[in-house]
């Protein structure tokens, strides 16, 4: 299993950004994926998450209207579009393969991304 | 503030037994199965332990978890200096607003 995050960069307050996931060595369609931050010295922050169908889709309070998770069956990635952001959007994104087939949710993660810097300043 | 209370650290020296502690409440950990994350400084975080008691394959026997009511337990046995680092758990919560991912805020372990 691999999972290799891109899209990551410095970036002015108020505009947008979007991340990629590209995945191998599993079948993409099976698992529910995640998107889980990690602000400079600080713990782990979920953030999003799409089932493995793409019925469900869930976000943290704190990026609720401002992100949006989708991804490509086709192309076995997984992507997050960040609008309107913030100084505390800062982080490391890491995106994160859901443990169990068919799952729509759960806190468990079994395979992780080396993770992508976001950072937002003016 | 995380909803998942850790202590924020842990120290041993090689060979000895270390555990943590993980407190949520009924509408985590009480009704939801609970995760532990390891990261190595300067890593990816990595699964350590699953639905509370089970380790994915790879994982050393050392490693143990449990869970009793609102919180759980991580345990590690034989603590080697490559288990130095940051532990996390995990667990889903049923809140008013809608279930969400929580973490805890992590347990940073040092190995003297």
């Amino acid at each position: 299993v691999q999972l290799v995050e891109s899209g990551g960069d410095s970036i002015q307050p108020g505009k947008s950004l979007r991340l990629s996931c590209a995945t191998s060595g599993f079948t993409f369609d099976d698992y529910a994926m995640h998107w889980v931050r990690q602000r400079p010295g600080k713990g782990l922050e979920w953030v999003s998450l799409i089932s493995w169908n793409g019925a469900y889709i869930d976000y943290a309070d704190s990026v609720k209207g401002r992100f949006t998770i989708w991804k490509d069956t086709a192309k076995s990635a997984l992507f997050l579009q960040m609008s309107r952001l913030r100084p505390d959007d800062t982080a490391v994104y890491f995106c994160a393969k859901g443990c169990k087939l068919g799952g729509s949710g759960g806190s468990c993660f079994s395979s992780w991304g080396q993770g992508t810097l976001v950072t937002v300043s003016s | 503030q995380s909803v998942l209370t850790q202590p924020p650290s842990a120290s041993g020296t090689p060979g000895q037994s270390v555990s943590f502690s993980c407190s949520g409440g009924s509408s985590n950990i009480g009704s939801n199965t609970v995760n532990w994350y390891q990261q190595r400084p300067g890593a990816a975080p990595a699964l350590l332990i699953y639905n509370n008691d089970q380790r994915p394959s790879g994982v050393p026997d050392r490693f143990s978890g449990s869970k009793s009511g609102t919180s759980a337990s991580l345990a590690i046995s034989g603590l080697q200096s490559e288990d130095e680092g940051d532990y996390y758990c995990a667990a889903w919560d049923d809140t008013l607003s809608g279930p969400h991912v929580i973490f805890g805020g992590g347990t940073k372990l040092t190995v003297l």
